[in-house]
């Protein structure tokens, strides 16, 4: 079967630096991305990885080994603002999109 | 960029009647949309691919004579929900991208309460 594992929940301080962790099993890899979801709110795009290495836009940043089955999606300077769930999505073979769980991230003064 | 537009964003019925969700692409032409679902504290449960001028293609255990998907053109697909109940109250949202490559655009979200 396919399958997308992310921390349920994660806590980190404003400020700081937080590392949200993606491994996926999937038939095929079209592409990975990262999403930004608020409470009662649609997602928003975040990134897009399809080659391995590191993306780097303003205080986010998403990195892909393809070889591994892993992402990471990596926050700094955190705010406030920053609290929301972080759902990570596979596109596999048949470019359908597989989605991860969600990764609730609360951020603390 | 690219916009996403869902109507309306929150909708309350009576168990029993039929609710219709629209979701528009306003500046790009979206040949495949995707709708989802939503609980509470969960994920986006992929309902359906909608195809403009084709049949739906849905997710194992969705009930297509109860979600009924139409893409009658490029920046247009509708979700009727048919003879509503309270265990459909959920988040509906739809999105689109614009061909295989790159991210998806996803619009408002629908809250559908069923009394």
């Amino acid at each position: 079967g396919q399958n997308i594992d992310q921390p349920t929940e994660m806590t980190a301080t404003e400020g700081a630096i937080v590392q949200i962790n993606c491994t996926y099993q999937t038939s095929g890899f079209n592409g990975l991305f990262w999403y930004q979801q608020h409470a009662g709110e649609a997602p928003t795009f975040l990134s897009y990885n399809v080659l391995d290495g590191l993306e780097e836009k303003g205080r986010f940043s998403s990195f892909l080994s393809r070889s591994k089955g892993y992402s990471y999606l990596l926050l700094k300077e955190l705010q406030m603002k920053d609290s929301a769930s972080y759902l990570c999505a596979v596109r596999d073979s048949n470019y359908q999109l597989i989605w991860g769980a969600g990764t609730k991230l609360i951020i603390k003064p | 960029g690219a916009v996403v537009s869902q109507h309306p964003s929150r909708v309350i019925c009576k168990s029993g009647t039929s609710v219709k969700i629209e979701c528009r692409s306003l500046d790009f032409q979206a040949t495949t949309m995707f709708w989802y679902r939503q609980f509470p504290k969960q994920s986006l449960m992929l309902m359906a691919t909608s195809n403009e001028g084709s049949k739906a293609t849905y997710e194992q255990g969705v009930e297509k004579d109860k979600f009924l998907i139409n893409h009658a053109s490029l920046t247009l697909s509708t979700l009727t929900v048919t003879s509503a109940h309270p265990e459909d109250s959920s988040f509906y949202i739809c999105s689109a991208g614009q061909g295989d490559a790159g991210e998806l655009f996803f619009g408002e979200g629908s809250r559908l309460t069923v009394l």
